[in-house]
């Protein structure tokens, strides 16, 4: 079956930038999605179409692809920002949708 | 408002089924596909199931395949998931989830609900 691989912990000063990775196969070929979740909270979009920002999210979160490879990149990370973000997307065939593992972003 | 609401977990012996509802609101239920995802307590999410506006397309996990039927009534703006032969790892928060197209298969979802808890244990 289809993966999708993130680091499971990035750690990131006050106001500095972070950047979450996802890594698969199929991502040339099919959109990535990012969503927030704080604890106890259900999941935040925050990113679609590889970088599109829905309404209401702020301008500091941005997303690229590259290959093999969507980023999540937050600019200026601030207190609130900190949560676990998963990447999500589908195989090649669209048969399976996919999440990636998460990663706990943690603001120091 | 978009609202979904699921119901229908609870704790449940390993062997037995389980029948999840979801009911939405605040849209235009017959345009758009719908999504089961769980969270196992402390883990990461997990998509379950798909199934497009019309039924015609549907998906599963390999983890669930052959044990878990997803199906919809759009008369009733409803969705469900029956869960048959569960099992211990099946444990986990469910979540019902709005795609944004009407189609399942690229996983775009605009909107949660705050889901319910299947709990499988002897």
């Amino acid at each position: 079956s289809y993966e999708l691989t993130q680091p499971p912990s990035v750690s990131v000063s006050l106001g500095q930038m972070a950047r979450i990775t996802c890594s698969g196969e199929a991502l040339p070929k099919k959109y990535a999605y990012w969503y927030q979740q704080k604890p106890g909270q259900f999941p935040v979009l925050v990113i679609y179409k590889d970088s599109e920002r829905p309404s209401g999210i702020p301008e500091r979160f941005s997303g690229s692809s590259s290959g093999t490879i969507v980023t999540l990149t937050i600019s200026g990370v601030q207190a609130e920002d900190e949560a676990d973000y998963y990447c999500l997307s589908a195989d090649s065939s669209g048969t399976y949708v996919v999440f990636g593992g998460g990663t706990k972003l943690t603001v120091l | 408002e978009v609202q979904l609401v699921e119901s229908g977990g609870g704790l449940v012996q390993p062997g037995r089924s389980l029948r999840l509802s979801c009911a939405a609101s605040g849209f235009t239920f017959d345009d758009y596909a719908m999504h089961w995802v769980r969270q196992a307590p402390g883990k990461g999410l997990e998509w379950v199931s798909g199934i497009s506006w019309n039924s015609g397309s549907i998906g599963y996990a390999d983890s669930v395949k052959g044990r878990f039927t997803i199906s919809r009534d759009n008369a009733k703006n409803s969705l469900y998931l029956q869960m048959n032969s569960l099992r211990a790892e099946d444990t986990a928060l469910y979540y019902c989830a709005k795609d944004a197209r009407d189609d399942y298969g690229e996983g775009y979802f605009d909107y949660w609900g705050q889901g319910t808890l299947v709990t499988v244990s002897s």
